[in-house]
């Protein structure tokens, strides 16, 4: 597609389950990148893909969460045990690389209950 | 401190105002600069990126003060259109170069 593609758009899980959560990139960019936002909040980096290199984990809130990209294309955002405070709106971004614009998938929007 | 900070406003303002937003950043090693607008409950887009020169698009002005570390936004004759919650992005952070930080934003209402 031509632009950032995330799915469910929707999800609502209970309270210990284990969720996936999807990204497909703009074809072509080399960066990837997973924000969390909570309602009212501003944007929390959680994660980034840069080609080969390792990821920038540094904003994982919790060893619960957990990101991979297959293949320098898909992501995928894990979240096991789901917790409450989990309820967000997680966005993916993808960039050509350092620098450039990013562009943000329309995010999924996480309730656990 | 925060690595950018804003703020939150909200900024309540008639049509046709001039309103000037304010962007602090904590990393001096910082090189890109980044205006995103944001509707509710939609996912931030690109209004402007930021040079060190300064730069001008219609009615949006964005300027960048490398010695103070902050980026302003500027917005002449606003329009209903514009209410929205305006980001302030950065890259470098603690994290490394190719991190972008996302201020909290700074909200806009443009009232009749």
């Amino acid at each position: 597609g031509a632009g950032v593609s995330q799915s469910p758009s929707n999800k609502v899980t209970e309270k210990g389950k284990d969720v996936e959560l999807r990204c497909d990139p703009i074809s072509g960019h080399t960066a990837l990148y997973w924000y969390r936002q909570s309602l009212g909040q501003g944007l929390e980096f959680l994660i980034y893909f840069q080609g080969n290199s390792a990821p920038d984990k540094s904003g994982l809130p919790s060893d619960r969460f957990s990101a991979e990209r297959t293949g320098g294309s898909v992501s995928t955002l894990t979240i096991q045990r789901t917790q409450q405070e989990d309820s967000a709106v997680y966005l993916c971004a993808s960039t050509q690389g350092s620098g450039n614009t990013i562009y943000f998938g329309e995010g999924s929007w996480l309730t656990v209950v | 401190r925060k690595e950018v900070e804003q703020d939150p406003g909200p900024f309540n303002v008639p049509e046709g105002a001039t309103v000037a937003f304010n962007c602090t950043y904590s990393n001096s090693a910082s090189q890109s600069f980044f205006w995103y607008r944001q509707d509710c409950r939609k996912e931030p887009k690109l209004l402007m990126s930021v040079y060190s020169s300064g730069n001008e698009d219609g009615r949006f002005t964005a300027q960048l003060n490398r010695a103070s570390q902050y980026i302003s936004l500027l917005i002449r004759d606003s329009k209903l259109s514009d209410s929205a919650t305006y980001l302030c992005v950065v890259n470098g952070g603690s994290g490394g170069y190719n991190k972008l930080i996302f201020g909290a934003g700074t909200r806009l209402a443009v009232h009749p």
